[in-house]
Formats: C-alpha cells, structure tokens, sequence
C-alpha cells in the first residue's frame, strides 16, 4: 500500500531554516510528483510547490519563491522541503502529498499523504 | 489564482441527517477539477471526491459531489457518527492550487 512517512517535529528559531523529508512506498517513486502543502490556523491549507522525482524539476509558488528548495533522493524514495528565513509566521504542519496519476503535473487532487510534520517558529 | 469560497462555516447536524455543503470559485475552474477532502483532529486531509464528482476509493457512495464552472457542492446523504469532521474543497485546474477555508460539520 501506498505510503508517506515524514520526519518528525521541529523547533526553530527565527531566521534559521528547516528540512522535513518524506519517505515513499508501497508504489513506483519516480512518476508520480510530490507537493508540499502546509497548513497553519489563519491560513488554512497552502500550497508551496511541488518536485518531479524523475528529474527533479521544481516549481514553487510565488510566494515561497526564494525561500523554498525542494529536492529528492530516488535511491531511497525519498523527498525533502526546505525552508528558509523562518518567521512565526511559517509555524504550520507541513504535509507532502503524492499526485492523483502520473500525468499530473504542477495541480493535482492527493490521494495520499504523509502524516504531517509541526514546525514551530518560536524565540 | 482562484479563491475558494466555502459555505456555510460551520453546521450542526444530528447522525443520519443529510447534509449539502457549498464551494464556490472566483473563476470557472478548469475541466471540473474540483476535489473535496474530509479531515479530522491531527490527521491529515482525506481525499472523497475529484474531478467533481468522482468517489475516491474506498469512499462509501452516501458520498457524492456535483457541480461546474464556478458552483460546486458535496451532499452526505446520510449522516454517519464518523463524518463529523471538517470538508475542503480544493482546485487544481489552475496552477496553484487553491483550498477552501473549510466547513466544519459538528454534531449537534
């Protein structure tokens, strides 16, 4: 079965930067493009951008532009999302979530998601 | 990029109620690529209906979606005790896609 596991919590200080990794299974990594999607209580579920594991092409949303890097590893299925210059804003759980089908590229419905990763910004 | 309007922000139901939940698109959005997702405490979204009206798999047919262009809605026919959560609608005909603020369906 398909799967989505995520690491775990982080605590951060403004400024400095995060990476969460999202380990696939269960399905062939390489087709089917992961997105990165947040969610915080004032903003509701957001969309930051999405990676093609085949490549490793990206696109971002505008408003993450600059301070997001997406990046994979097919060696072990794996996808990451950093992000950078961290405000209290930037407190949120952070979802990855794999496409609806292969030929889905920068929009997609999500099937599957990981588990969710709370990043908290706090001095 | 398309802003989701959701409607209404909260009902309160009781279990076998039905029940029609609203999602409106400042602009038609592409090809009826409208899903809708149910989610709950600490869990992540889970996905009912794309394409409008398509059931993901799994989801139990008390679920449906209807809708195009710019007025799209969810209807539970019957209410079950675990369908009290909250409902988002997203579009991904347009990049990027967008959700909706959420309506949250609480037992009554």
């Amino acid at each position: 079965q398909v799967q989505l596991v995520q690491s775990g919590a982080e605590m951060k200080k403004p400024g400095a930067s995060v990476k969460v990794s999202c380990k696939a299974s269960g399905y062939t990594f390489t087709p089917y493009y992961l997105h990165w999607v947040r969610q915080t209580p004032g903003q509701g579920l957001e969309w930051l951008g999405r990676i093609n594991p085949y490549n490793g092409g990206t696109s971002y949303a505008q408003k993450f532009q600059g301070r997001v890097t997406m990046t994979r590893d097919t060696s072990i299925s794996t996808a990451y999302m950093e992000l950078s210059s961290l405000t209290s804003d930037d407190t949120a759980v952070y979802f990855c979530a794999r496409a609806l089908a292969a030929d889905y590229y920068d929009t997609s419905a999500y099937p599957y998601w990981g588990q969710g990763t709370l990043v908290t910004v706090s001095s | 990029e398309i802003v989701l309007t959701q409607s209404p922000g909260t009902l309160s139901l009781s279990p076998g109620e039905r029940v029609t939940l609203s999602c409106r698109a400042s602009q038609s959005v592409t090809s009826s690529y409208l899903a809708w997702y149910q989610q709950k405490p600490g869990q992540a979204p889970r996905l009912l209906i794309y394409g409008a009206s398509s059931r993901a798999t799994g989801i139990p047919d008390r679920f449906s979606g209807g809708g195009s262009e710019t007025d799209f809605t969810l209807t539970i026919s019957r209410l079950e005790p675990e369908d009290f959560a909250v409902y988002y609608c997203q579009q991904y005909g347009s990049s990027p896609g967008t959700f909706g603020q959420g309506t949250k369906v609480e037992i009554k």
